[in-house]
């Protein structure tokens, strides 16, 4: 089976500009997360997919960032105009269901260097 | 605000002693919680889960949750140097729908050869 699909890996931009990220989840996965982790931090999740609605966008800085899963399959997070301060790893998840037991399977993430 | 604490580290054990890491979480209503193991510069991955009061083991790992203290940890018995990462504790609270998931900062692990 294969894993959760992310790309680009690396990513460096000047700030002001903008950027995107794809996540390909799991196959048959309904729920898909998007998480950012900076430098010495765990993962803080910024929205959250229940097929293609938004289930969780709470900690979402929605001026910059926003995110769509269009067809509840595949997923772009986007930032403009990126910030110094968003420099981190951006982690895809997901997961079967949405029930509190369920796991929780990563990408290996998009490391956006924001200079 | 929901908080998931765990020490930074990092945390030393020679090869083949028990590791001991600990989590304590500030939401009386979480439900399950999940211990992931992250390498450095690669995704989290999944070590185990635990829901209810009490020990859960498989293989060297040992959950232990203690819900009236608002405590898990992670035992990790017989460590070998390829358990050095970093340790990332991770609380599930929210309703049905909503589930959210909350990370700790992570303990570094090192296990000395």
């Amino acid at each position: 089976e294969a894993g959760v699909a992310q790309s680009p890996r690396y990513k460096i931009i000047e700030k002001r500009q903008s950027v995107a990220f794809w996540c390909n989840p799991i196959s048959g996965h309904a729920t898909l997360y998007w998480y950012q982790q900076i430098l010495g931090q765990g993962p803080k999740l910024l929205i959250q997919f229940q097929n293609n609605g938004v289930v969780d966008d709470s900690q979402l800085p929605k001026d910059r960032f926003s995110a769509e899963r269009l067809k509840g399959v595949d997923s772009t997070l986007k930032i403009q105009p990126a910030k110094l301060e968003d420099s981190a790893v951006y982690l895809c998840a997901s997961s079967h269901t949405h029930s509190s037991t369920d796991t929780q399977y990563f990408g290996p993430g998009t490391r956006l260097t924001v200079l | 605000q929901k908080e998931v604490e765990q020490n930074s580290g990092p945390l030393s054990v020679p090869e083949g002693a028990i590791a001991s890491l600990n989590c304590t979480y500030s939401d009386r209503g979480s439900q399950s919680f999940f211990w992931y193991r992250q390498y450095s510069g690669k995704s989290p991955e999944l070590i185990m889960f635990i829901y209810s009061n009490g020990d859960k083991e498989d293989g060297r790992f040992t959950a232990q949750l203690n819900k009236a203290s608002q405590y898990v940890s992670l035992l990790i018995r017989d460590s070998q140097p390829s358990d050095s990462a970093t340790y990332l504790c991770a609380v599930r609270t929210g309703g049905a729908g909503s589930y959210q998931l909350t990370f700790g900062k992570g303990t570094k692990l090192s296990v000395i050869p």
